[in-house]
């Protein structure tokens, strides 16, 4: 079963539309909790991460993310849009494998378009 | 600071050929990794290490193999490549974010990607 799940695939907005990514996981236990976008032919580059506390984290670029821990979600947002972010994103989880050491696993990644 | 740098960049390899892809970092990281990233696959863990001289399997290690003989490298083999092997390839290092808290985030390099025929 897939450990990091991205629900959409593809996300197509215009301009000045707000966005949510939805990211589950299925970890027990302590897990840190990543967002990452890679801009076309681009590497990875961290938006935002959360460790504890605030369970609201913002993030750069205006990105923010809320961790619920009862669902085992950490949703990317972003109240408006612009071309610029047009990019995929990735959710990632970092846990204690079985080998007692820690693994940093990712979702299949959500392409973002965005219409000017 | 480069920060994390793979070499090469490109290769083209025939099928049964090896290889060793080099990963170098420069920020003193205890973590590294290896991913490969295909189309509507994500990124996939190949393998790991935590520190100088130890190395652990991923998700997807057959066909690779790693070593971290120096903290600051971590180079991973293709002993026959073969199609399959056709991807991108990420090294990514980092950081202990605190007493028992496990790696922060992780910094990526340019990535190599290798055509296998």
């Amino acid at each position: 079963a897939q450990s990091v799940s991205q629900h959409n695939h593809h996300v197509i907005l215009s301009e000045a539309a707000s966005l949510e990514l939805g990211c589950n996981y299925s970890y027990g236990g302590t897990v840190n909790l990543f967002w990452y976008v890679q801009y076309p032919g681009q590497h990875l580059q961290l938006l935002l991460k959360y460790f504890s506390g605030d369970p609201l984290v913002k993030g750069i670029k205006g990105f923010e993310a809320e961790f619920i821990k009862s669902k085992f979600s950490f949703n990317l947002r972003k109240p408006s849009v612009q071309w610029s972010d047009t990019a995929e994103y990735f959710c990632a989880v970092n846990r204690l494998s079985g080998a007692g050491s820690y693994q940093l696993t990712f979702g299949k990644g959500t392409k973002l378009s965005v219409i000017p | 600071n480069a920060g994390v740098t793979q070499t090469p960049k490109f290769r083209v390899l025939k099928t049964g050929q090896s290889m060793t892809l080099l990963c170098a970092q420069d920020m003193n990281h205890e973590y590294m990794y290896w991913y490969r990233q295909d189309p509507g696959m994500g990124l996939r863990l190949i393998h790991y290490s935590v520190g100088e001289g130890t190395t652990a399997k991923g998700e997807v290690p057959d066909g690779y193999n790693v070593s971290r003989l120096k903290k600051q490298n971590f180079l991973l083999g293709l002993e026959s490549a073969a199609p399959s092997q056709t991807s991108v390839y990420f090294c990514a290092s980092s950081y202990p974010a605190g007493k028992g808290a496990g790696p922060s985030e992780a910094f990526f390099g340019q990535g190599t990607r290798l055509t296998v025929v």
